[in-house]
């Protein structure tokens, strides 16, 4: 069973502050990793993937991939309460782009 | 003008009835999905269609029957619905060249009674 784990949370950060998002996924063949963000009573909505080791950046957003730890996080710098929202990390496993295996969200929350 | 819309947005149905859900995109996508989400908000994938032929089915009961009659449209069709089906249902599409970013509908929240 190829697992992706996150913490469930809630996280709580205070406005301004950086808030980091952690996920582990078991299928080493992983290939293309993302994160989305989901509003209550929302649907998911992309904030961005990554293939490759290291870094990517995108605006407050940055995800770090490390495939040799099996680990991807999203940190978000200069928290604002809009933010506030559960951030679910999904994975695609090698062979097969089509499935992505959600992990089950981590709830942020930002106080002003 | 929606890019993934579902229909309906609320269901509120008895054990043992038969419900349908609708879902069209006119994104162009190629490839289409069904997941759930249950009250725990795991967000589970069941089907997935590639230009109106499945491509993915999970462990799903066969209560649960997929259909696409084109490669913009998928239903879905539970019958003799139970009260662990409850939960919100989303379509989804892709077109899975390079990343497979999928695009949500507004979800479909099923209460079982």
């Amino acid at each position: 069973q190829k697992e992706v784990e996150q913490n469930s949370g809630p996280l709580s950060v205070p406005e301004g502050a950086i808030a980091s998002l952690n996920c582990t996924y078991s299928d080493r063949g992983s290939q293309s990793f993302f994160w989305y963000r989901q509003y209550s009573g929302k649907s998911p909505e992309l904030i961005m993937f990554i293939y490759s080791n290291g870094d990517k950046e995108d605006g407050r957003f940055t995800a770090q991939l490390n495939k040799a730890s099996q680990y991807v996080s999203l940190l978000i710098r200069d928290s604002q309460p809009s933010d506030s929202a559960t951030y679910l990390c999904a994975v695609a496993g090698q062979g097969s782009n089509y499935k992505l295996t959600f992990g089950k969200g981590t709830l942020l929350t930002v106080n002003p | 003008d929606t890019a993934v819309s579902q229909t309906p947005k609320y269901l509120v149905t008895q054990m043992g009835n038969d419900k349908s859900i609708k879902c069209e995109q006119n994104l162009g996508h190629d490839t289409m999905y069904w997941y759930k989400q249950d009250s725990k908000k795991f967000l589970k994938i069941m089907f997935s269609y590639n230009n109106k032929e499945l491509i993915i089915n999970e462990t799903v009961p066969n209560r649960f029957s997929p259909k696409s009659p084109d490669k913009a449209h998928l239903n879905l069709h539970i019958n003799s619905l139970e009260l662990g089906d409850s939960a919100v249902y989303f379509c989804a599409s892709s077109q899975v060249t390079g990343a497979n970013v999928l695009t949500f509908g507004a979800g479909s929240r099923l209460t079982v009674l």
